[in-house]
């Protein structure tokens, strides 16, 4: 049974860059789309970005409008493992952040419907 | 691009029906067929429950349904339980071919 796992820093400081990492057990990697999702404390979710994977490329990448200037998804298929960095952070990125997988029926992709999520990990921003 | 608009608050008793609106705009609910609802308990993962619209995911319980209509999709929860109570977050595919939610509802089972 595929299980995410997010890594990283749990405290940054403004105007530095956040770096996390979505580990990928149980499966693999290969032929799925990956999302970051953050949650800030009482608000609804906010879609930061997704990312392909396949055994020879990742991409394409869509990134939220509202975030493109600051974000960068990759994938290290041989860790089964894929990323984030958001740059320029502010008080404002305070929030869970969650990775998750795009669902598939097996015919088509709903870019909208994620189905296996990770625990959450929680980023604080402050000096 | 602004959150979809929920209703802050629902409520309703065990075994009555409740419905959750979720309004967006032409680049999102009203352009595409993919709205999504997604449940959340406290401190975990949102859970995904109705897919493609109206389309219950394997193993979610058929007491959950919905709809849309122009630039407002909806969410019955029928025959309501304690254990319903929670978060409830629409999304949508949009035309920038990303995903927006909604800022949330909260259920509580009276």
């Amino acid at each position: 049974q595929m299980q995410l796992q997010e890594s990283g820093p749990g405290l940054v400081k403004p105007s530095e860059t956040l770096s996390l990492t979505c580990t990928v057990s149980g499966g693999s990697i290969n032929n799925y789309y990956w999302t970051w999702i953050r949650q800030p404390a009482g608000r609804g979710p906010e879609y930061i970005g997704r990312i392909y994977s396949s055994e020879t490329s990742s991409g394409p990448i869509n990134y939220n409008p509202s975030l493109k200037s600051r974000v960068t998804m990759s994938v290290d298929t041989s860790k089964n493992h894929f990323s984030l960095k958001l740059t320029s952070l502010s008080a404002a990125d305070t929030a869970v952040y969650f990775c998750a997988r795009v669902f598939t029926d097996g015919n088509s992709w709903y870019y909208d419907a994620f189905d296996l999520w990770g625990q959450g990990t929680m980023v604080t921003v402050s000096s | 691009q602004s959150a979809l608009t929920q209703p802050a608050s629902v409520s309703g008793s065990p075994g009555q029906s409740i419905t959750i609106s979720c309004t967006g705009t032409s680049s999102d609910i009203g352009g595409y067929n993919y709205v999504s609802w997604y449940q959340q308990h406290s401190d975990t993962a949102p859970k995904l429950i109705i897919y493609d619209v109206n389309i219950r995911p394997s193993g979610v319980s058929n007491r959950f349904s919905a709809s849309k209509s122009g630039n407002t999709a909806s969410l019955t929860i029928s025959g309501l339980q304690a254990e319903d109570e929670g978060d409830y977050y629409c999304s949508s595919y949009t035309s920038s071919s990303s995903a927006i939610f909604g800022g949330g509802t909260k259920l509580t089972v009276l």
